[in-house]
């Protein structure tokens, strides 16, 4: 039984599409979380829920719309894509501050 | 500015050797700091954690220790075993947000 799931695992698609990246979690968390990891492995925070209320919206293009309709599940939208959206995102979920994270599988998205 | 500095960025060990991973953040106020396996192509895995108000942690062959004056903290890897190969973050929790920042990694081999 999955603890962080994420749909789909890949995606690639063209420049200028829109996509939708879902993610649930059971483990009963409170917050959520969207990182990307570009090509360098770099992990950065992108955006952050807590029962279903954004509380961290780091400087990200606003191309990118998360959207948390209940507190197991966080989805990320994203408009317009561009070559340089090519990254993995991971979703990931913690029962509170100061507590580690659960990370998704991630998806792997390939913009051409 | 939120920064946590990792080195090394890579590193090489021979089978059964030690590994240490050093970390240093510049938020006074961070009072959590995990570490984090990744795996090629998997999610990162939290393997330990240490809060600020202990000064060293030990897990198995693993083990954090945490120095707050000097806003550093180290992982320490005995008796390395190939596969302890991955690649390693280290996190300093922002403030009471709940948001970590990651190291750039480190990617560590264990030769056999």
């Amino acid at each position: 039984d999955t603890a962080v799931s994420q749909t789909p695992k890949y995606l690639v698609t063209q420049m200028g599409n829109d996509k939708s990246i879902k993610c649930e979690q059971n483990l009963g968390h409170d917050t959520m979380y969207w990182y990307k990891q570009d090509s360098k492995k770099f992990l950065k925070i992108m955006f952050s829920y807590n029962n279903k209320e954004l509380i961290i919206n780091e400087t990200v293009p606003n191309r990118f719309s998360p959207k948390s309709p209940d507190k197991a599940h966080l989805n990320l939208h994203i408009n317009s894509l561009e070559l340089g959206d090519s990254a993995v995102y991971f979703c990931a979920s913690s029962q509170g501050v100061n507590y580690g994270y659960t990370f998704g599988s991630g998806t792997r998205l390939t913009v051409v | 500015g939120e920064n946590v500095e990792q080195h090394p960025s890579t590193l090489s060990v021979q089978e059964g050797d030690s590994a240490v991973i050093k970390c240093t953040y510049s938020d006074s106020a961070s009072n959590y700091f995990p570490w984090y396996k990744q795996e090629l192509g998997k999610r990162p895995q939290l393997i330990i954690d240490i809060r600020s108000n202990v000064g060293e942690k030990k897990d198995q062959r693993i083990a954090v220790t945490l120095n707050k004056t000097a806003k550093h903290f180290s992982l320490h890897i005995t008796e390395t075993q190939p596969e302890d190969s991955a690649v390693y973050f280290c996190a300093a929790s922002i403030s009471n947000t709940g948001k970590l920042i990651f190291g750039q990694g480190t990617t560590l081999q264990v030769k056999p």
